[in-house]
C-alpha cells in the first residue's frame, strides 16, 4: 500500500538554526497539506498545496517559515530562523484531490534547544 | 471557523469490553476523518465518513450529518486500541480543504 513518506524523523537543532523536511506524497495525489501538532492537542494546518500551487498559508508563520511544491510532487518546509515554540510534531498529507481522504505520513519530530 | 468537540476526553476499558467515542462539530461538512494516532505519532487513517454507516473489522462509524454529529464504536476493544483518538473536518464552505480537528480522546485498554 503506497504510504506519504517523510524525513527526517526526528530533528534536534538549536534556536536560530535552519531546519528543512521533506515531504514525498503518495504519487498521483494532487494535494498536499503540512500540519504542526504540539503536544497534547490536535494537529493544525500550516499550508495546502494544489499541484504546485499555495491554496492556503494563511496559518503559516510567514516571517520565519516557508514551504514549496516546485514540480507538483515532493515539498519542503522550512524553518528559519528556528525557535523554542517550534518544537512540535511536523506532519505532511496528501490526497488525490480537494475533500477527499487525506493520507498523512510518519511525520518529523523537531525539538529546538 | 468550524467547531469539533469530541467525547469523553479520556477513556478507561477492560479488554474485551465495547465502547463508543462521539464527535460534534458546529457546521455542514464536506469531509470527516477518525484517526488513531499510535505512540510514535503517527495518524492513521480509521474512516473517511462524511454521512452514514461504515464498518472495518471491529471498528464502525456512523455520521449523522443533519445533526452534526459522528459516533466511533469499538467493539471487544483489545490493548493495541489504546491511544489518542482524533475526529477531523472540513467545512462545505471554502475554498481549501483542511481538517480541523478535535481535542482528541485518550483510550486506554487495560489487560
Amino acid at each position: 500500500e503506497a504510504e506519504v513518506a517523510q524525513s527526517p524523523r526526528y530533528k534536534i537543532t538549536e534556536k536560530s538554526q535552519a531546519v528543512a523536511f521533506w515531504c514525498d506524497p503518495i504519487s498521483g495525489h494532487a494535494t498536499l497539506y503540512w500540519y504542526r501538532q504540539i503536544l497534547g492537542q490536535g494537529p493544525e494546518l500550516l499550508v495546502q498545496f494544489q499541484d504546485e500551487s499555495v491554496v492556503d498559508d494563511s496559518q503559516l508563520p510567514k516571517d520565519r517559515f516557508s514551504a514549496e511544491r516546485l514540480k507538483g510532487v515532493d515539498s519542503t518546509l522550512k524553518i528559519q530562523p528556528a525557535e523554542l515554540g517550534d518544537s512540535a510534531m511536523y506532519l505532511c498529507a496528501s490526497s488525490p484531490g480537494l475533500q477527499e481522504t487525506q493520507y498523512f505520513g510518519p511525520g518529523t519530530r523537531l525539538l529546538v534547544l | 471557523g468550524i467547531q469539533v468537540e469530541q467525547s469523553p476526553p479520556d477513556l478507561i476499558l477492560q479488554e474485551g469490553a465495547n465502547s463508543t467515542l462521539r464527535c460534534n462539530f458546529s457546521d455542514s461538512v464536506n469531509n470527516l476523518q477518525w484517526f488513531h494516532q499510535n505512540p510514535w505519532g503517527q495518524l492513521i487513517n480509521l474512516f473517511y465518513i462524511p454521512s452514514g454507516t461504515k464498518q472495518n473489522g471491529r471498528l464502525s462509524a456512523t455520521t449523522v450529518a443533519t445533526e452534526r454529529y459522528s459516533l466511533l464504536y469499538i467493539s471487544s476493544s483489545q490493548t493495541t486500541d489504546s491511544g489518542v483518538y482524533f475526529c477531523a473536518v472540513s467545512p462545505h464552505s471554502g475554498a481549501n480543504s483542511k481538517l480541523t480537528f478535535g481535542k482528541g480522546i485518550t483510550l486506554s485498554v487495560r489487560p
